[in-house]
């Protein structure tokens, strides 16, 4: 498997207070990605890195702010969770934007 | 908009009974289309990545193909441990961005 690390694994936190994800890699790819992943739905871009302090957003980025300052962490921060972020959120690595991507285990984040 | 829709959404399958999932896309500039593997409390496993109409790839009982418009993915003489969420993505003209479909969920009965 390839070096990626979420953190925390699972988490309940109430709404209006603040989250952070962190992705940690150990591939020194250069691109990073946020998904969410709901019943319904698939697998959503939230936000994804194409180089340190290099960011972009994705399909679903409302609520949600990334950062990356070194190669290998990628920071989802929820400013004031809601309960419609309640999901289970992947991060992905990828070398060049169009290889495949490598995921993490996940984070199942509940928002009661 | 670039969109990618799998269907169908749920297969069943018995044991040996060869089958095909379909993932259709339309996305400007395609630079490769790719299929990942997902069982439950994981995240998706990569499978292959397709390039080009007619290109072709295969891996123990899955096969891969892809035309201008759609992508198949054969499962011959499927075992129960094939049992699993299949995701197909797409990468165009944006480079780094992958749009996934929602995936077909198989079900190999013995």
């Amino acid at each position: 498997d390839a070096g990626i690390t979420q953190s925390p694994r699972h988490k309940v936190t109430e709404t209006g207070t603040p989250v952070t994800l962190r992705c940690h890699q150990t591939e020194n790819h250069r691109y990073m990605y946020w998904y969410r992943q709901d019943p319904g739905h698939g697998l959503r871009l939230i936000h994804y890195s194409y180089g340190v302090k290099d960011t972009d957003k994705g399909e679903v980025s409302d609520g949600y702010s990334v950062s990356r300052s070194k190669t290998e962490d990628f920071l989802l921060t929820l400013e004031s969770a809601t309960s419609s972020q309640t999901s289970v959120y992947f991060c992905a690595t990828g070398g060049d934007g169009n290889e495949k991507l490598f995921f993490g285990s996940g984070t199942q984040l509940s928002v009661l | 908009e670039d969109q990618v829709t799998q269907s169908p959404e749920a297969l069943r399958l018995q044991e040996g009974e060869s089958s095909s999932l379909n993932c259709s896309y339309t996305v400007s500039g395609l630079r490769g289309l790719f299929w990942y593997r997902q069982d439950p409390g994981k995240g998706p496993e990569f499978l292959f990545t397709l390039y080009s109409a007619g290109e072709e790839k295969e891996k123990e009982r899955l096969k891969a193909t892809l035309t201008k418009k759609e992508s198949f993915l054969h499962i011959t003489a499927p075992k129960p441990e094939d049992s699993a969420t299949y995701l197909c993505a797409v990468t165009g003209s944006t480079l780094g961005r992958l749009y996934f479909g929602r995936g077909t969920q198989l079900t190999v009965w013995p």
